[in-house]
């Protein structure tokens, strides 16, 4: 099984910071997948990446696939950003898709 | 296409009562996951259906539970004879192919009385 560890769990930010949420797995993957999910409880896939980085908008997530280890960055935060952020990975390493194994999440809180 | 539909959003059922969740992918996708997120923990993946064909159901509880995604229809994540401990959230996902980029729908919270 793939363990997933999220860093921080919990994080409040004033608006406009650089945040930086962590990511460690523990087996090889073929990629790994950030989400994000609202207050409401509504889940969006943010990222699936395999190698290097990927940017969206103010989001940019990379990966280590050597050290096993992803970070989300989100540049000049807002309040519409609180949200938890989730991180996950497959199963196994010949798993694709989304048969995957989550983090606990990342609880973002940004103040005006 | 108006995106991954489950319902209901919220469905209560007594102990011992049948909980069905439905799940309509988005419109040609034939990958469909589903994925429980209990009270104050993480999401946990239960199941992976391609249509007509269970892929993984690794996470899949061994009693109770089943899901089916027929050639016709949604998905259906089935529970019988509920219990407390399968009050959640159930979310689905959808995706065209294996290794492409999946949508969630908003999930059912389900609340066993």
């Amino acid at each position: 099984k793939n363990e997933v560890e999220q860093s921080p769990q919990n994080l409040t930010a004033q608006e406009g910071e650089f945040i930086t949420i962590n990511c460690s797995y523990s087996v090889g993957i073929s990629a790994l997948h950030w989400l994000q999910q609202h207050p409401g409880g509504g889940i969006v896939s943010l990222f699936m990446l395999s190698s290097g980085k990927k940017k969206h908008g103010r989001l940019i997530a990379t990966i280590n696939i050597q050290e096993k280890h992803s970070s989300l960055h989100i540049t000049a935060s807002h309040p519409r950003d609180s949200a938890v952020y989730i991180c996950a990975a497959p199963s196994h390493p010949s798993n694709s898709g989304y048969a995957l194994n989550f983090g606990k999440g990342t609880s973002l809180l940004v103040t005006p | 296409n108006a995106g991954v539909m489950q319902n209901p959003r919220h469905l209560v059922r007594r102990r011992g009562q049948e909980a069905r969740l439905r799940c309509s992918p988005m419109k040609g996708h034939s990958h469909v996951y589903w994925y429980r997120q209990l009270p104050e923990e993480g999401l946990k993946f239960m199941v992976y259906l391609q249509k007509e064909n269970i892929i993984d159901e690794s996470g899949m509880p061994k009693e109770r539970f089943s899901a089916e995604f027929p050639k016709e229809g949604p998905s259906i994540l089935r529970i019988q004879q509920v219990v407390r401990g399968d009050s959640a959230a159930y979310f689905c996902a959808s995706s065209q192919q294996r290794n492409t980029e999946a949508f969630f729908g908003q999930g059912t919270r389900l609340t066993v009385v």
